[in-house]
This record gives C-alpha cells, structure tokens and sequence, in this order.
C-alpha cells in the first residue's frame, strides 16, 4: 500500500523567511497530494492541493510542487507569521481510493 | 462556509463500554469518512461511506468498530467495546461527489475519547 514519508518532523523558522516541508510517495498511482494544517487541538484544516497533472500550484503565500517521476512534492510557506506556527500534513491518494495516507507531520514554528 | 460538526467533543468511557461518536458532515456532500489520531501521531484511515453502505475499510476497522447513518443528516461511528488502546482523537470527514478524480476532505473537530 501507499506510504508517505514527511520530513523534517520540526521546522524553525524566523518570521519573514520560507519554510519548505518535503514528502516523498512510494504508490506510483497516487494521483491527488492534499496538505492540512493542524493547530493545537483543532480540525485538520485543508490549506492547498494539487493533481498529478499539475507540476505546480500556488495560493498566496503557499505553493506546492510535485514531480511524480521522483514521487515527491514540497509545500512552501513564504513571508512567514506567526499565525503560520502548526503541524502541517502532507498526504496521498489514489484516484477512486477513498483514503488519504498522511505523512507523520511537521511541526513549524515561527520565530520572532 | 459549511463545516462538518463533531459531537461530543470529548467522551470519557470505561473500558468494555460501547461508545458512539456523531457527526454531521456538510449537507451536499456524499461521501463521509472517519479517521484517526492517536496523541502526537499521524492521522489514520478507519473506514469511508457512500451511498448507505461502507466503500472501503482499514485493517484498524475490525469487528468492534461499526458505522451508520441513521438518517439524512448524521453520520456515527460505533465501537462495541472499548479497549485502551481506542483512547485516540477520532476524525469525521466528507466530502463531494466525484466525478474525475478524489474531491479534499473536510474534517471536523473531533472527538476526543479517553478509555479508562
């Protein structure tokens, strides 16, 4: 089955400067790569998602790429706040799979 | 904007007791999920809803766990009897119909259960 590797666990960054979370896939047909941010105690809140047909997709601030021959996408956070400060979730999905595997998170903090 | 809404938020339970978390997921959504975390781990898959029956399972949704919709509006997730181990923050999810390739999910608040 599909496994998702997340990295780095933890994330310090100063405010005002980029965090980049990293994911690798091993299930080639993984096709649709959500990433949520949880805040302590809350939903995991969806932020950004991206299909295999697309290499890129930005929204404000967050990006995310994905090159599917080396199974990995990235999420970037540029101009970074404090309110950026959470646990962050990559995940994969097969087309008419019902799961989403998630990574084992990041925890991003913002420095002042 | 809609959102899927949890109740309750925490449920405390003796171990060997069923317990049943509810869920109402956003109302023009089809398929319903449950997921869960255990503390300060990953979010896991338990089991996927549509159309009045289950559509896919994980290895974690044995015979102890059971789902329902009772009627046109909630979603519950029953477990038999509770094992130490159930103690987890469990997820309710949906979301909409599919026509090419998966739609995001939208998660609730969840529950928060403790097994003593």
């Amino acid at each position: 089955g599909e496994n998702v590797e997340q990295h780095p666990s933890t994330l310090s960054v100063q405010e005002g400067d980029s965090a980049v979370i990293k994911c690798t896939y091993s299930d080639s047909a993984s096709n649709y790569f959500p990433w949520y941010k949880q805040e302590l105690g809350k939903r995991p809140q969806l932020i950004i998602d991206i299909r295999s047909n697309v290499g890129e997709k930005k929204d404000q601030r967050i990006a995310v790429t994905l090159n599917k021959t080396a199974k990995h996408f990235s999420l970037h956070i540029t101009e970074t706040q404090p309110e950026d400060s959470a646990v962050y979730f990559c995940a994969a999905s097969r087309a008419g799979d019902d799961k989403i595997i998630f990574g084992k998170g990041t925890r991003l903090h913002i420095l002042p | 904007e809609p959102e899927v809404t949890q109740t309750p938020s925490h449920q405390v339970t003796q171990m060997g007791q069923e317990v049943i978390l509810r869920c109402v997921p956003i109302s023009n959504h089809l398929y319903f999920y449950w997921y869960r975390q255990i503390l300060g781990q990953k979010v896991e898959f338990l089991v996927s809803f549509y159309n009045n029956e289950i559509s896919e399972k994980s290895e974690i949704f044995d015979d102890q766990f059971s789902v329902e919709r009772p009627d046109g509006s909630n979603f519950t997730l029953k477990i038999r009897s509770t094992k130490l181990e159930d103690s987890a923050m469990y997820f309710c999810a949906s979301s909409d119909y599919r026509v090419l390739g998966n739609q995001p999910q939208h998660f609730g608040d969840g529950t928060r259960l403790s097994i003593l």
